[in-house]
């Protein structure tokens, strides 16, 4: 199984400032065939169901703020909130689909205002 | 805008199965590449893949969870259900059906099942 770490578990930032969440991979998501990282970010609040929020790793899904953006490729990635929001308040968490069809997510990171 | 929505018993004792169905409306749960995944989340825990079922049928299974589940599809009902034999305490967990499309567009509310006698 591809193991996803998240660091931090849990992150504290003023309104306004930039928040950063990475995703470590315990092997390559990068499909060199079509140069695609099959890698997705979500945000999960409290009583709602995740939401997609980026997937091929940079690709931001419609309707997505462009305060948040995805980088990074093969093994580490790397979330970030421009200039974080009240709402933004949630759990982060990514995911790998390059092992299709087991799916396997990061233990999530808790972001919270400061 | 597609949308899903999970349904079953709340509650299931400790041995039995766990039956939930997922109901989709507003788009084809059987055009060409569509795949549907469960995914559930135990209180205070992170998310688990569970499995999914293709347009046609084919399911894949969590291998960690391979044993206990079935996972089908009734077209003509735009439904997708699950099932998860020989429930635990440890099975209890929010219950989430999404679209799969590699990454997870599309989920349902998510559905609280408590396993207990």
């Amino acid at each position: 199984d591809i193991v996803m770490t998240q660091s931090p578990d849990s992150l504290a930032v003023s309104l306004g400032e930039r928040a950063t969440i990475n995703c470590k991979s315990s092997q390559s998501v990068l499909y060199s065939s079509n140069n695609k990282n099959y890698l997705a970010w979500y945000q999960h609040k409290p009583g709602q169901p995740p939401k997609l929020l980026i997937y091929w790793a940079s690709t931001r899904e419609y309707g997505v703020p462009d305060r948040f953006s995805g980088s990074g490729s093969g093994t580490d990635f790397t979330l970030t909130i421009s200039s974080l929001q009240a709402e933004d308040v949630a759990v982060y968490y990514c995911q790998q689909y390059y092992s299709s069809p087991l799916y396997t997510f990061g233990q999530g990171t808790k972001l919270e205002i400061k | 805008q597609v949308q899903l929505q999970e349904s079953g018993p709340g509650l299931v004792k400790p041995s039995q199965t766990l039956s939930l169905t997922c109901t989709v409306s507003g788009g084809s749960i059987n055009s060409g590449t569509s795949y549907w995944s469960w995914i559930r989340q135990p209180a205070g825990k992170g998310l688990e893949w569970i499995g999914r079922i293709s347009s046609s049928g084919s399911a894949n299974y969590n291998p960690s969870l391979k044993s206990r589940v079935t996972i089908s599809l009734e077209t003509s009902k735009s439904q997708f259900s699950l099932r998860l034999t020989s429930v635990t305490a440890a099975d209890t967990a929010v219950y989430y059906c999404a679209r799969d499309g590699g990454a997870l567009d599309y989920w349902g509310q998510g559905t609280l099942v408590t396993v207990s006698s």
